[in-house]
């Protein structure tokens, strides 16, 4: 079983929809968890850290159960511009482990 | 506009050559990190520096040679790869880890290889 797992992917979205990622961890020393954005050929951007309280920058919401060890990630209001990988990241000690990513398209 | 710089932005080598990538930070960031990343996959971490000291090498073959001369600059000397070795390559920096703050990464833009 891998670390950090995530939807399989591709999700395939109209625009203006809700879309809603899954993650989760199989270690419980995991400390801290983020959410990136890559574009095609692109780096990866941080997009979101993840915290227990929850939190939301505009259309997205981050949250983490650490009793489930699952984190997740909300897109309101999906536009074009939203089509990208998302990667779920967990920190634990030294070592950074990132899921294999899930490919959003939205569709117009 | 990223604030971890890598040059150069492409690069094309044969299998004999020897060539270094760069990456620069000016963010105050302890650690640093080298990762590949293969089409369609999540990027792989091969080292990361810690306070300029090698603190994780993934078990990378040694055709890669990391070195970080400050806390600013890392590189990537590279020598004899192979056609597989042809990936991204990303830069990343941040706080060091361990401990409970909440310390993402900043990634470079990358260098894309070639190796012919």
């Amino acid at each position: 079983r891998k670390e950090v797992e995530q939807d399989p992917g591709p999700f395939n979205v109209p625009e203006g929809a809700t879309v809603a990622f899954n993650c989760t961890y199989s270690n419980s020393a995991s400390q801290s968890f983020f959410w990136y954005r890559q574009d095609c050929r692109k780096e990866p951007k941080l997009l979101m850290s993840v915290y227990s309280s929850g939190n939301e920058d505009g259309r997205f919401t981050a949250q983490l159960n650490r009793a489930s060890q699952y984190i997740s990630l909300l897109i309101r209001d999906s536009k074009l511009s939203d089509s990208a990988t998302y990667l779920c990241v967990v920190n634990r000690d030294d070592k950074i482990i990132f899921g294999k990513g899930t490919r959003l398209h939205i569709l117009p | 506009d990223t604030e971890v710089t890598q040059t150069p932005k492409h690069l094309v080598m044969g299998m004999t050559n020897k060539k270094s990538l760069k990456c620069e930070q000016h963010m105050g960031h302890r650690a640093m990190y080298w990762y590949k990343q293969k089409a369609k996959k999540p990027p792989e971490l091969m080292f990361v520096y810690s306070y300029e000291k090698l603190s994780i090498n993934e078990s990378v073959p040694s055709r890669f040679s990391p070195e970080c001369p400050n806390s600013s600059l890392l590189n990537l000397h590279l020598h004899a790869l192979q056609p597989e070795d042809s990936a991204l390559y990303l830069c990343a920096s941040s706080q060091p880890l361990g401990g409970a703050g909440n310390q993402p990464q900043h990634f470079g833009d990358g260098t894309r290889l070639s190796i012919l």
